[in-house]
């Protein structure tokens, strides 16, 4: 059974650094096509995609935001870290990890999600 | 990147209606398309994948076609649980991935 969980604190000051953690289960970040990543979605809008992690230890970054993230991996530890600098109201959203699967074909796709973690960011 | 547009943002319909809704990618991604659907305070759950293959355990009322840069998702009749919000996704090549803006499927 795989699962995925948002961790991290639900309130951040402008200017802070986010870091947040996703803890997964039923699944291995070392097999091939295993990928997690981050998707974040602030109140009433869209998702936005933010970034992605493989089984290789490859990277990828949305291009508005990638000055900004960093994703990391512990496989022994089965977590996902996304960090992400200088906090600004605008960033006050729902935070989504996800199991992304690169399968054969075009079968690429989000197959498990976390339930999210809302961060507000506020002085 | 590549830009997915959704149209309708919203539309109401009624329970037993057919409902379509589409997403326009900004170049041609193959069938690298997804859909979700959201319901609120939820997660998204996927619904189809590679343009028109049904997720396991989806009802076979959900479909999708189209390849290159238009798709479709339809709901052939909509039932009181699928109202909800629905989202497009391309896969293409290497991220950076995006979504539609989503579309709302309300009552009537």
């Amino acid at each position: 059974q795989v699962t995925l969980r948002e961790s991290g604190p639900a309130l951040v000051k402008p200017t802070q650094t986010l870091t947040l953690t996703c803890t997964f289960s039923g699944f291995s970040l070392s097999t091939s096509g295993m990928c997690v990543s981050w998707i974040r979605q602030p109140p009433g809008k869209a998702l936005e995609w933010l970034a992605l992690i493989d089984w290789d230890d490859s990277k990828y970054y949305s291009t508005s935001l990638k000055t900004r993230l960093t994703i990391s991996k512990d496989t022994s530890k089965n977590q996902v870290v996304l960090t992400m600098t200088n906090m600004d109201p605008v960033d006050t959203a729902t935070y989504y990890c996800a199991r992304f699967y690169f399968g054969s074909g075009a079968s690429r796709l989000f197959d498990y999600w976390g339930q999210g973690t809302l961060v507000t960011v506020s002085s | 990147d590549i830009q997915m547009t959704q149209s309708p943002s919203s539309l109401s319909a009624s329970v037993g209606d057919r409902v379509t809704i589409t997403c326009r990618a900004s170049q041609t991604i193959s069938n690298y398309l997804n859909w979700y659907q959201q319901k609120p305070g939820k997660a998204p759950e996927l619904l189809i994948y590679a343009a028109s293959s049904l997720q396991s355990g989806v009802p076979s009322r959900f479909s999708g076609s189209g390849s290159g840069t238009d798709f479709t998702l339809t709901i052939s009749s909509l039932q009181p649980e699928d109202f909800a919000s629905y989202y497009c996704q391309q896969s293409h090549t290497t991220p950076p991935w995006t979504f539609g803006q989503g579309t709302k499927v309300e009552v009537k």
